[in-house]
C-alpha cells in the first residue's frame, strides 16, 4: 500500500491563482480531512469528509473548496491564493470515525503564494 | 475550548542523552491523547497514543509517554535518544466522544540529536 499520497510536494504561487491540491489513499478509508501546519501553531483542521459526496468545514475553512466523489480521493481547492495560505498542507484519513481511531498523514504539500 | 501546549519549541541533545518532552491539555472532560513525530522529510507517523487504563504507556522506538491527570500532561520521555530520533514532534488531543480528524495539536517541538 502506498498509504496517503500528496502532490505536488511544493508549489509556488502568485496572489490570485487557483490551484488543487491532491490527495490519494488506497487504505479504503471513509475518513478523510486537509490540515494546515503554521510555524509556531499545530496543525488545523481545514475540511473534513465522512465519506464520498458528505464533506464539512473544520476550524479554518476560509478561501478553500473540498470535494468528495470517490473514497480515494479528497482534492483541496484553493480559489484565489492568498499569502495567508502560505502554509504546509497534511491530508491524512482513518478507517473508523472514533476519536481512538489512528490518522495516517500523507508527506505534505508546501505551498508558497507570492 | 481545547488547547494544547508544548512549551519546549526546540530542544538540542548529544546522543545518548535522556529526553523528555513536555505537553500539557487543557480540557475538563475525557480525553484521548497522542503523540505523533515527523522526521525530516516525511509524514506524520504515530508515536503512541493513550486512552485510558495504565497511564504509562510505550509507543515504537523506545519512547514511552505518562498520563498525569492532576497535572492535565502527557509528557513525552526516552531514556536515552539517538542521531536518528532529529524530527519534530507534535502532542495532540481529542475529546473522547469526539471524531478522529478533530484532533487538537500542539505547536510542536523541534528535536536535535548531535552525534
Amino acid at each position: 500500500n502506498a498509504g496517503v499520497t500528496q502532490t505536488p510536494k511544493f508549489q509556488v504561487l502568485k496572489t490570485g491563482q487557483s490551484m488543487t491540491l491532491q490527495c490519494a489513499q488506497d487504505m479504503n478509508h471513509e475518513y478523510m480531512s486537509w490540515y494546515r501546519q503554521d510555524p509556531g501553531m499545530g496543525l488545523r483542521l481545514i475540511h473534513y469528509s465522512v465519506g464520498a459526496g458528505i464533506t464539512d468545514q473544520g476550524e479554518v475553512p476560509n478561501g478553500y473548496n473540498v470535494s468528495r466523489s470517490t473514497t480515494e480521493d479528497f482534492p483541496l481547492r484553493l480559489l484565489s491564493a492568498a499569502p495567508s495560505q502560505t502554509s504546509v498542507y497534511f491530508c491524512a484519513s482513518s478507517y473508523g470515525q472514533g476519536a481512538r481511531e489512528t490518522q495516517y498523514f500523507g508527506p505534505g504539500t508546501r505551498l508558497l503564494v507570492l | 475550548a481545547q488547547s494544547v501546549s508544548q512549551h519546549n519549541h526546540h530542544v538540542i541533545l548529544s546522543e545518548a542523552a535522556s529526553l523528555e518532552l513536555g505537553c500539557n491539555y487543557s480540557y475538563g472532560g475525557t480525553v484521548n491523547l497522542f503523540w505523533y513525530v515527523q522526521y525530516p522529510g516525511q509524514h506524520l507517523q504515530l508515536l503512541l497514543k493513550y486512552f485510558s487504563g495504565d497511564p504509562l504507556v510505550k509507543g515504537i522506538k523506545g519512547f514511552e509517554a505518562e498520563f498525569i491527570k492532576s497535572k492535565f500532561s502527557f509528557n513525552l520521555r526516552k531514556p536515552s535518544v539517538q542521531w536518528s530520533d532529529t524530527a519534530e514532534y507534535f502532542c495532540a488531543v481529542n475529546d473522547s466522544t469526539d471524531s478522529s480528524y478533530k484532533l487538537i495539536f500542539g505547536s510542536g517541538t523541534r528535536l536535535l540529536v548531535r552525534p
